[in-house]
């Protein structure tokens, strides 16, 4: 699986747009980028996956450059209870489970 | 109902004491996973079940054993840990072991004394 980088941490403003940018330059044809995100001491949390489409739903978006290798989730409205680790993840789809959390980036939302 | 449970929420066990971990899902999920997450560190892929038999093992001491009884239900058999061995342990599950939108349940706390 393709390698991601991710900044350590970002903050937000509570209202307004929060991107998170994932670099994964060495991403080959059939991996897809998925986004989790784990709140403190909670599990993980499926956020949105694609394969080269921007694809969006009830919880965010994501926007994939057309090289593919970079992305950004963008949730459009943040509030204090988006305060989480963001994972993006990089992944063939047929990959039989096998995969790799990176350190992600820590999103603090802030009022 | 989309959610995993895990019990206990926490267990504090001794090195020479046997103990198990317990994942349960009814979504009808086929593939079922044990990961391990050290504080401050991304989680770590430990076992993955798929149609009930393990598929991949992450090169984990013998010490923790898995087991999936039947497709809604997985355990994590736990002896004579270390103190190393310390950590959040969380179960998930998705559709298949080919689809990553995986369900985590919240974990089980283990403290090794």
């Amino acid at each position: 699986d393709a390698k991601t980088t991710q900044p350590t941490s970002m903050d937000c403003a509570e209202g307004r747009a929060a991107n998170l940018p994932c670099n994964h330059s060495t991403i080959s044809g059939n991996e897809y980028v998925y986004w989790y995100r784990q709140i403190h001491s909670q599990g993980p949390q499926y956020i949105i996956h694609g394969l080269k489409n921007n694809e969006t739903n009830e919880m965010a978006s994501l926007i994939i450059t057309e090289d593919r290798k970079s992305s950004t989730l963008i949730l459009p409205h943040a509030t204090l209870r988006d305060t989480a680790v963001y994972y993006c993840i990089v992944r063939i789809y047929t990959n039989a489970g096998k995969s790799t959390f990176g350190d992600g980036t820590t999103l603090t939302v802030k009022p | 109902d989309t959610e995993v449970t895990q019990t206990p929420k926490h267990l504090v066990m001794g090195m020479t004491n046997k103990k198990s971990l317990k994942c349960e899902q009814h979504m009808g999920h086929r593939a079922m996973y044990w990961y391990k997450q050290k504080a401050k560190k991304p989680p770590e892929l430990m076992f993955v079940y798929s149609y009930e038999k393990l598929s991949i093992n992450e090169s984990v001491p013998s010490r923790f054993s898995p087991e999936c009884p039947n497709s809604s239900l997985l355990n994590l058999h736990l002896h004579a840990l270390q103190p190393e061995d310390s950590a959040l342990y969380l179960c998930a599950s998705s559709q298949d072991d080919a689809t990553y939108e995986q369900y985590f349940g919240p974990g089980t706390r283990l403290t090794v004394t």
